[in-house]
């Protein structure tokens, strides 16, 4: 069974911030994503990354695939209260269903 | 706003009760997904549904089921409720997949249905 681990698993920071996000498992994957759910509702698609080594970047956001794909890290250039939500890895099961982390849950105080 | 709509968006019921949790997909969207989402557990995979066909099965209670209908829209039934129950039930859909096989696509998901059982 292939295992997601988030960290950390909670993180509360001061507006303009910086801040780093992981994604860590002991497996090999084709891709993986990044999901953000917002309070009160469903989790929404960030990005997708396929390539080891990718980065992608998404405005403040900066994604990185590592280069054995095993692993993948957000980093936030100083955050903003926008930013508070709960961020989500997620692979795709062997059934080809979509998997997800626990998350990292995230809040930026103004 | 995603396209899928969840109803009802929240139920309050007993121990030993029967719930019904309706999902309509984006239109054109084949695949639809239920997940459970505890504070404990997080986004849970339970179902996966394609075209009117069971797709894949994650962590799904007996007493739980579901089913896709012809013009797609999707009910999870909840029978026999228990405390544990108690949680944020996620529908999500998507289309365009390789006989409902995911390959990197996205996931739209609906609002959720919070369900609590006392």
């Amino acid at each position: 069974t292939q295992l997601l681990e988030q960290s950390p698993q909670f993180l509360s920071i001061q507006e303009g911030e910086n801040l780093t996000v992981y994604c860590n498992s002991s497996s090999v994957f084709s891709s993986l994503q990044w999901y953000r759910q917002e309070p009160g509702e469903g989790p929404v698609l960030l990005v997708t990354v396929v390539t080891g080594g990718e980065v992608k970047k998404l405005k403040r956001l900066t994604f990185q695939f590592g280069d054995a794909r095993k692993d993948s890290s957000l980093h936030i250039t100083a955050a903003q209260p926008g930013d508070t939500g709960l961020y989500l890895c997620v692979y795709g099961g062997s059934q080809g269903n979509l998997i997800f982390g626990k998350g990292t849950k995230l809040s930026v105080k103004p | 706003d995603s396209g899928v709509t969840q109803t009802p968006k929240h139920l309050i019921t007993a121990t030993g009760q029967r719930v019904t949790l309706r999902c309509s997909p984006r239109s054109g969207d084949l695949s639809v997904y239920w997940y459970q989402q505890s504070l404990d557990q997080g986004l849970q995979f339970l179902i996966q549904y394609y075209n009117g066909e069971e797709r894949a099965k994650g962590n799904i209670l007996e007493r739980f089921s579901a089913q896709q209908f012809p013009d797609l829209h999707s009910e999870l039934n909840l029978s026999s409720l228990e405390l544990g129950d108690s949680a944020l039930y996620f529908c999500a859909s998507s289309g365009g997949l390789a006989g409902g096989r995911w390959v990197s696509g996205e996931l739209f998901f609906g609002e959720g249905s919070r369900l609590t059982v006392l």
